[in-house]
């Protein structure tokens, strides 16, 4: 099992472009979420999902949005992208009724 | 937003010494977790504290959440240069249903120096 796959590793956007961040599990896990991890700061829900069909907001969901269509796979996409959204991107999964979460590897994303 | 506050943000010491991070807040958690992060991964959970006054041993690292649980401490024990990462705590708040969602700390960034 490959667990928790994100792509890109390493990407670098100019200001205003779009991208699509890309997160698949193979745990058949119904709930996942994306985090950001900005210097010193720890990690921010930015938005998660309890199962296909199904998304929500979590602390910090401005300039992002979601899709869940597949159990498998939880994209989520920039429009417009702004200096502030430099951050390190993790998606995680966690099975119903476990109180762990599994993360990916991150994708770490510059805008200049 | 319930805050965590995790202290020292950062910790430099000897392999062999002991040490203490510590995660408070002013607010209840259903439970409280533990991750421990290495560079370029993701965070990788340690253990998760349910009960007030819980302690958990985990070979040389054990973990205790207070009996208000509002917070948490993680104790290792002859630290070794293995155990350098970024050690994170999170605590749970439940949303509905099995939902809940993470608040995390900071983090302590522990660097065991040979």
């Amino acid at each position: 099992n490959a667990g928790v796959t994100q792509t890109p590793k390493f990407r670098i956007l100019k200001i205003g472009q779009s991208m699509t961040l890309q997160c698949t599990q193979d745990m058949n896990h119904n709930y996942m979420y994306w985090y950001r991890q900005d210097p010193g700061m720890g990690l921010k829900l930015i938005y998660y999902s309890v199962g296909a069909g199904i998304t929500d907001k979590g602390e910090v969901p401005n300039g992002y949005n979601v899709s869940r269509s597949t159990t498998e796979d939880f994209p989520l996409r920039l429009e417009l992208a702004a200096p502030s959204q430099t951050s390190v991107y993790f998606c995680a999964t966690r099975p119903t009724g476990e109180y762990e979460q599994y993360f990916g590897p991150g994708t770490r994303l510059t805008v200049t | 937003t319930q805050l965590l506050e995790q202290s020292p943000q950062f910790l430099s010491i000897q392999e062999g010494e002991n040490l203490t991070v510590y995660c408070n807040s002013s607010s209840v958690f259903s439970s409280l977790q533990w991750y421990r992060q290495e560079p370029g991964e993701g965070p990788v959970l340690l253990v998760t504290v349910v009960t007030g006054g819980e302690v958990k041993k985990l070979k040389r690292l054990t973990f205790q959440f207070g009996d208000a649980r509002k917070d948490s401490s993680l104790h290792i024990t002859a630290a070794q240069p293995g155990d350098t990462g970024l050690y994170l705590c999170a605590g749970a708040r439940y949303s509905g249903g099995s939902n809940y969602k993470l608040t995390f700390g900071k983090g302590t960034l522990l660097t065991v120096n040979p």
